[in-house]
C-alpha cells in the first residue's frame, strides 16, 4: 500500500482556478468511488471538503469540486480566495477495509 | 455537534507502548452507523491512516502497522483507544482520532476530527 501521489505545491492568484491531482492505482483510486479530500490549516486538524469523489459536505463552498478519471482524482478550486491557502490531502479506499492518503499539496495564493 | 478529544502521554520512551484514548461527546459511540479511526501526522509530513474500529469491535488496520497496533472500544465510557507497541522515533507524530463517516454501513470519509495530540518518542 503506497501513498497516493500529489504535487508538493500549487499556486494561483485570487479569482483564478487551480487543480490538485491525486494519482493512485487501479487498486485504490481507480477501483472505487471512495475518494475524499481534506483541507488543513497550519496547526489545525484536517477538515473534509469532498467525499465520494465529488460530493460536498454541507457548508463547503461550491467553489470546491472533485472529479476522477481512471487512476487519478482531482480537486478543483475555482474563484481562488486568500483563505484557501492551506494544505490539501486526498484519501482513497484501497480495498479490504484499508485507506491510503496522498502526500499532501501546499496551495499558495499569490 | 459530535466532539472528539484525544488524551494520553505526550512523551513515550523508545521500545515502549504508546497509548491514547479518544473521548466522544455529544453523540453515541454505539450508533449502528459508527466507525471510528486513528490517523497520524509526523511533524512537517503527511497524513497516515492507522486503523478503524466499528462500534461492535471489528477492527481494520494499516498493513504497515498491523503487527504493532491495537484499537479497542469502550462503549460504556463512549471512548475508543489506540495502542502502538515497540515505538521508535519514527512514530513521533500528531495523533488524531476521528469518526470514520459514511452511509450504507460503509465508512467513506473522516469527519469530524479531534484537535490532535503530539506524541514524541524519545528517551
Amino acid at each position: 500500500q503506497s501513498a497516493l501521489t500529489q504535487p508538493r505545491s500549487v499556486s494561483g492568484s485570487p479569482g483564478q482556478s487551480v487543480t490538485i491531482s491525486c494519482t493512485g492505482t487501479s487498486s485504490d483510486v481507480g477501483g472505487y468511488n471512495y475518494v475524499s479530500w481534506y483541507q488543513q490549516y497550519p496547526g489545525k486538524a484536517p477538515k473534509v471538503i469532498i467525499y465520494d469523489v465529488n460530493k460536498r459536505p454541507s457548508g463547503v463552498p461550491d467553489r470546491f469540486s472533485g472529479s476522477k478519471s481512471d487512476n487519478t482524482a482531482s480537486l478543483t478550486i475555482s474563484g481562488l480566495q486568500a483563505e484557501d491557502e492551506a494544505d490539501y490531502y486526498c484519501c482513497s479506499y484501497a480495498g479490504s477495509y484499508t485507506w491510503v492518503f496522498g502526500g499532501g499539496t501546499k496551495l499558495t495564493v499569490l | 455537534q459530535l466532539h472528539l478529544q484525544e488524551s494520553g502521554p505526550g512523551l513515550v520512551k523508545p521500545s515502549e507502548t504508546l497509548s491514547l484514548t479518544c473521548t466522544v461527546s455529544v453523540g453515541s459511540i454505539s450508533s449502528t452507523t459508527s466507525y471510528w479511526g486513528w490517523i497520524r501526522q509526523p511533524p512537517g509530513k503527511g497524513l497516515e491512516w492507522i486503523g478503524t474500529i466499528y462500534y461492535s469491535g471489528s477492527t481494520y488496520y494499516n498493513p504497515s502497522l498491523k503487527s504493532r497496533v491495537t484499537i479497542s472500544v469502550d462503549t460504556s465510557k463512549n471512548q475508543f483507544s489506540l495502542k502502538l507497541t515497540s515505538v521508535t522515533a519514527a512514530d513521533t507524530a500528531v495523533y488524531y482520532c476521528t469518526r470514520h463517516s459514511g452511509y450504507n454501513n460503509f465508512p467513506r470519509w473522516f469527519d469530524p476530527w479531534g484537535q490532535g495530540t503530539l506524541v514524541t518518542v524519545s528517551s
